[in-house]
């Protein structure tokens, strides 16, 4: 079946504009959380949806970044004035009520020049 | 917070050698999962561990999980080229969102 997909896979965008990147999970998993992985280093927590609310928050690193998921599947990660620094590869994985494996998708490459 | 951390960061091996990374975390698990990550690609998950002192194996690859529930490795017997890649352990905190570790690249050569 489909796994995760991600959209776009690369985006470059200047500093101080808006992005938005877009997950698909997998169908019927309920949970969908968000990661950003810079090079060299291990994907790091953003966000958690279970369902259409947003369970846990507290990897956001500041009010410029939000993320939906209005209809409890697609969701949408914004970011707003994007800085240098927000650039990473930013990762959706996807799971299964009650199960802990995740499944990820391809990723979005953000590059902020 | 939960920290995880690996060891080590970077690993070369002749193929045909065995490999191990290890695995601490700050704080007790309920659980650790591994992940593979190939070069340009996605975490793949690999398995979970639950129970104190678990072993489990796939293949050339044997995993365990700590007595205290705070440390794992995973070793893989006589390597492959396709064992090529980066190997994350993840600890899960609040609502199942994973705590990564920083990492184990393995690189091998044939």
């Amino acid at each position: 079946g489909a796994g995760v997909s991600q959209t776009p896979s690369n985006k470059v965008t200047e500093k101080g504009k808006y992005v938005e990147l877009r997950c698909d999970p997998i169908s019927g998993h309920t949970a969908l959380y968000w990661y950003r992985q810079s090079l060299g280093q291990g994907p790091e927590f953003l966000i958690y949806f279970q369902g259409t609310g947003a369970a846990d928050d507290s990897g956001l690193p500041n009010d410029r970044f939000f993320a939906v998921r209005p209809e409890g599947s697609v969701s949408t990660l914004k970011i707003q004035r994007t800085e240098r620094g927000d650039s990473a590869v930013y990762l959706c994985a996807s799971s299964l009520f009650g199960r802990s494996e995740q499944y990820f998708g391809p990723g979005t490459r953000l590059t902020v020049t | 917070g939960q920290q995880v951390m690996q060891i080590p960061q970077y690993q070369h091996v002749q193929e045909g050698e065995d490999f191990t990374t290890y695995c601490n975390s700050s704080t007790t698990l309920s659980n650790i999962q591994w992940y593979k990550q190939r070069p340009g690609g996605h975490p793949v998950f690999l398995i979970q561990l639950v129970k104190s002192g678990e072993v489990k194996k796939q293949k050339r690859l044997t995993f365990q999980f700590g007595e205290a529930k705070k440390n794992s490795s995973l070793h893989i017997t006589a390597t492959q080229t396709t064992d090529v890649g980066t190997y994350f352990c993840a600890g899960p905190g609040a609502g199942n969102m994973l705590t990564f570790g920083g990492g184990t690249r393995l690189m091998v050569k044939p």
